[in-house]
């Protein structure tokens, strides 16, 4: 069964760091692209970053290029989001997904709420 | 960007019911890259449906996809309880990879 677990969520304020990690089981991780996708309160779900089954090649929303850094590390099978210059606007939950074979989305994990305020 | 635009907003209908939720591109979506997703309160989204029609492992045959270029339907035949929930398009023939802002199911 494959699961998906996040951590690392919290309050932060405007301008701080935090670093999210997913934790997967149950597939072959590093044949998998993961990604992470966020969803605002009262918003739409909304794509952040993905990176490749290697972890040679990151994708990056516009909205988080140059602050947010994803990296996995294919032997722990786990999948981190370094967040730097975090903005009230990056309040969300964010989830790990991990990909089909293509850019969609086959398992999710349970999410974890970051909250940046002052 | 490809912006998906769902409606209706809120669709309010009974058990037994069909259930047709529409999701429309500001252009033309590449190859057959749509998917739809299930979202509960409390869980995670879940996958229905990929390649515009294809359902997903374990998705019951009641939930169909169909269309083509920039309108897409999730058709739902007869609504079960556990079938009220929001429902998520989303694009992935070109990046950024994008969902629509959701249509919420309701028990009539």
């Amino acid at each position: 069964e494959v699961q998906l677990v996040e951590s690392g969520g919290g309050l932060v304020q405007p301008g701080g760091s935090l670093r999210l990690s997913c934790s997967a089981s149950g597939f072959d991780f590093s044949t998998y692209a993961m990604t992470w996708v966020r969803q605002a309160p009262g918003k739409g779900l909304q794509w952040v970053a993905s990176i490749t089954g290697t972890g040679k090649i990151a994708y990056y929303a516009d909205s988080v290029r140059g602050r947010f850094s994803i990296s996995r590390d294919n032997s722990r099978k786990t999948v981190d989001m370094q967040m730097n210059s975090l903005r009230d606007d990056d309040t969300a939950v964010y989830y790990c997904a991990k990909n089909s074979y293509g850019y969609y989305f086959d398992h999710w994990g349970q999410g974890t709420l970051i909250s940046v305020s002052s | 960007e490809v912006v998906l635009a769902q409606s209706p907003g809120t669709l309010s209908l009974s058990v037994g019911e069909r259930a047709t939720l529409s999701c429309r591109a500001s252009q033309s979506v590449l190859g057959t890259y749509l998917a739809w997703y299930q979202r509960k309160p409390g869980q995670a989204p879940r996958l229905l449906i990929y390649g515009i029609s294809t359902r997903a492992p374990g998705i019951p045959d009641r939930f169909s996809g169909s269309g083509s270029g920039t309108d897409f339907t999730l058709t739902i035949s007869s609504l079960e309880p556990e079938d009220f929930a929001v429902y998520y398009c989303q694009q992935y023939g070109a990046s950024p990879w994008t969902f629509g802002q959701g249509t919420k199911l309701e028990i009539k």
